[in-house]
């Protein structure tokens, strides 16, 4: 069974800067399935990143994704006010489907 | 626009059963494998079954394996999970979700609330 961590757990950033977060993978992860989502209070999750670096339908620039093997980073280069949230990546593969804990990106 | 509306959450008694559906609408549902997705209250989320296309794919998470059911009706565009022998553990806000690229979740829905407790 793949286990995905995330890290920072908590992110306190000011709007502006840039973000990144970090998703490791206990055993390589093909990186045409990993895919990164950002959710709100209240709210459903959604997708950004699929493919571990091709963004969704929608998704501004801003989002980009990187990695390979057991290493997957999110980046979002400058923070809007509507980008503080829990963001999660997800990997499909043996398990099949497995999803990190979450790396929450809160207003400093 | 694609929708994806689940029903059947409530209260239920530890060991009891409950059966959430979800209606699917605005893309050919018989076209795409879907999910069911779950998130306990304040927690991360977790998957919980998967369904192919045609139903010859079936996968759960071992938490649920042995207790949960997942099947779908392509003619009346719903997913649907039966849930048995259910545990406090199983409580959360469950999500319909639609399989794309990549096998990411392209659609959520709005999810249906399970709660175990007696």
């Amino acid at each position: 069974e793949i286990v995905l961590t995330q890290s920072p757990g908590t992110l306190s950033l000011s709007p502006g800067e840039r973000a990144t977060l970090s998703c490791r993978a206990s055993q390589s992860v093909s990186s045409s399935y990993l895919a990164w989502y950002q959710q709100k209070p209240g709210q459903a999750p959604r997708l950004l990143i699929y493919a571990a670096s091709s963004r969704a339908t929608g998704i501004p620039d801003r989002f980009s994704g990187s990695g390979s093997g057991t290493d997957f980073t999110l980046t979002i280069s400058r923070l809007e006010p509507e980008d503080f949230a829990v963001y999660y990546c997800q990997q499909y593969g043996n398990s099949p489907w497995a999803f990190g804990q979450g790396t929450k990106v809160e207003i400093k | 626009e694609v929708q994806l509306v689940e029903s059947g959450g409530g209260l239920v008694q530890p060991g009891g059963s409950l059966r959430l559906s979800c209606a699917a609408s605005g893309f050919t549902f018989s076209s795409y494998s879907m999910n069911w997705v779950r998130q306990a209250p304040g927690k991360g989320l977790e998957w919980v079954s998967y369904i192919s296309t045609s139903t010859s794919t079936i996968y759960y998470a071992d938490s649920v394996k042995g207790r949960f059911t997942i099947s779908r009706d392509n003619a009346k565009n719903s997913l649907y999970l039966q849930m048995n022998s259910l545990r406090a553990e199983d409580t959360a806000l469950y999500y319909c979700a639609r399989v794309g690229m990549a096998r990411s979740v392209d659609h959520w829905g709005q999810g249906t609330l399970v709660t175990v407790s007696s």
